[in-house]
């Protein structure tokens, strides 16, 4: 199975910071490559796919970049309604499509 | 807009089959790969597997000598099914929907999710 490790598993940041997540793979999974965002109590969201596309909706501080075994979620300017769960999920092996622990956000 | 209802017992016992059910409304489910996924309370997701319109399916390595999908496609709805339960498998379950390519697009309508105890 190819194994996600999100770091950091937590941070404490503030309105208007700029904010970035990192995944790693386990091994190369070119750019097949999804981020979520989970307020607590609700369905994890789509944010980005194909490693840096948003999705349609999404506000545009969100962005993803990255190929391989490297991979970045930013936020630009960190909003409110932005302290939530983030997760990444490779959607190169389709036998298990796993996903990463998740970078909690919280307010500084 | 398309939305997905998960539906099932909220209350299942030890050693018994967990059953859910997913509708999809607003949209069709043809050439979408339907996924489960679970959240234990606290902890993060698990890619429980899925099933694309044509019933192929693939399941998480893990749960896979207890885990069966369906569709049923006159209703718009697929299933999981859950053998030999324990306490490990409470968790809240979504299901969602994936585009094809799915290495491509992940998953872009999730369900709102329902709790699932195992417990006698």
């Amino acid at each position: 199975d190819i194994q996600l490790t999100q770091s950091p598993s937590f941070l404490s940041a503030s309105v208007g910071d700029r904010v970035t997540v990192t995944c790693r793979a386990s091994q190369g999974i070119s750019s097949h490559l999804a981020w979520y965002q989970q307020i607590p109590g609700k369905a994890p969201k789509l944010l980005i796919y194909a490693a840096s596309s948003l999705q349609s909706g999404v506000p545009s501080r969100f962005s993803g970049s990255g190929s391989g075994t490297e991979f970045t979620l930013t936020i630009s300017s960190l909003q409110p309604e932005d302290f939530a769960i983030y997760y990444c999920q490779q959607l190169n092996n389709y036998r298990a499509l796993t996903f990463g622990g998740g970078t909690k956000v919280e307010i500084k | 807009q398309v939305q997905l209802q998960e539906s099932g017992p909220g209350l299942v016992k030890p050693s018994e089959t967990l059953s859910l059910t997913c509708t999809v409304s607003g949209g069709s489910i043809s050439s979408y790969y339907w996924t489960w996924i679970r959240q234990p309370a606290g902890k993060g997701l698990e890619w429980i597997g899925r099933i694309y319109t044509s019933g192929s399916t693939n399941y998480n390595p893990s749960l896979e000598s207890r885990v069966t999908m369906s569709l049923d496609t006159s209703k718009n709805q697929f299933s999981l099914n859950l053998t030999t339960v324990t306490a490990a498998d409470t968790a809240v379950y979504y299901c969602a929907r994936a585009p094809v390519p799915s290495s491509k697009w992940g998953l872009d309508v999730w369900g709102q999710g329902t709790a699932v105890t195992v417990s006698s």
